[in-house]
């Protein structure tokens, strides 16, 4: 199976743009989470999405959004870019087995940079 | 509220076997997962914990403790390769991660 695929992989934006990343899970998988990750700094989550309902969110300003598409597909979108929003940017999609065990893996990641 | 403690750093020569502890308290349990990251990369996979008891896998253990809100990610035979930050996480009642801020392994020759 393929792993979770991340576009784009680095972004260089400025202040007051917006941007739009997108995140395709591990087939089979319903549930995309999303994180932010600053140097140093542990994960942020953002936002969940299961069956292309946000079932969790995180403490994030409105300026973050996110959205889940029919084949399990997520986007997540910022507007008006702030130098504070520099940071990678995870996608990570989960599944449990018949035996309720999860797995969740993480895609490689954005790397979005604001001047 | 909701806690994830782990300890921020911790050293360990290669060759040697090192735990790493997490205790938690949250809203309700569905699982603890642990994960490898490695400085820049994305977080690895390592387990998932549901039930109380050791599982191993390889070089790596994950021992869980409901009642106690415990759990513990052992290293064997550690390499070089295994310097990286573990992070431990726990999923509450809302199937939401909980995540801890990491504890730093250093592996020293």
């Amino acid at each position: 199976k393929a792993g979770v695929t991340q576009t784009p992989r680095y972004l260089i934006k400025t202040r007051g743009q917006q941007v739009t990343l997108s995140c395709s899970p591990i087939s089979g998988h319903r549930s995309v989470s999303w994180y932010q990750q600053t140097p140093g700094q542990g994960l942020q989550f953002l936002f969940e999405y299961f069956s292309e309902t946000q079932r969790n969110k995180g403490n994030f300003p409105g300026r973050f959004s996110g959205r889940q598409f029919s084949n399990s597909r997520s986007e997540m979108n910022v507007s008006t870019l702030e130098l504070g929003d520099s940071a990678l940017y995870l996608c990570a999609s989960r599944v449990a087995d018949m035996k309720r065990k999860e797995t969740q893996y993480f895609g490689p990641g954005t790397r979005l940079l604001v001047l | 509220g909701q806690n994830i403690d782990q300890p921020t750093e911790m050293t360990a020569t290669e060759g040697a076997i090192v735990q790493i502890n997490c205790t938690y308290q949250t809203s309700g349990f569905n699982g603890l997962f642990w994960y490898q990251q490695h400085a820049g990369e994305a977080p690895t996979f390592l387990s998932y914990n549901v039930l109380d008891g050791l599982e191993e896998k390889g070089r790596f253990s994950s021992f869980l403790s409901r009642s106690k809100g415990y759990s513990y990610l052992l290293l064997k035979e550690l390499q070089m390769k295994d310097s990286a930050s573990y992070l431990c996480a726990v999923m509450d009642s809302n199937y939401q991660l909980i995540w801890g801020a990491g504890t730093k392994l250093i592996i020293k020759p």
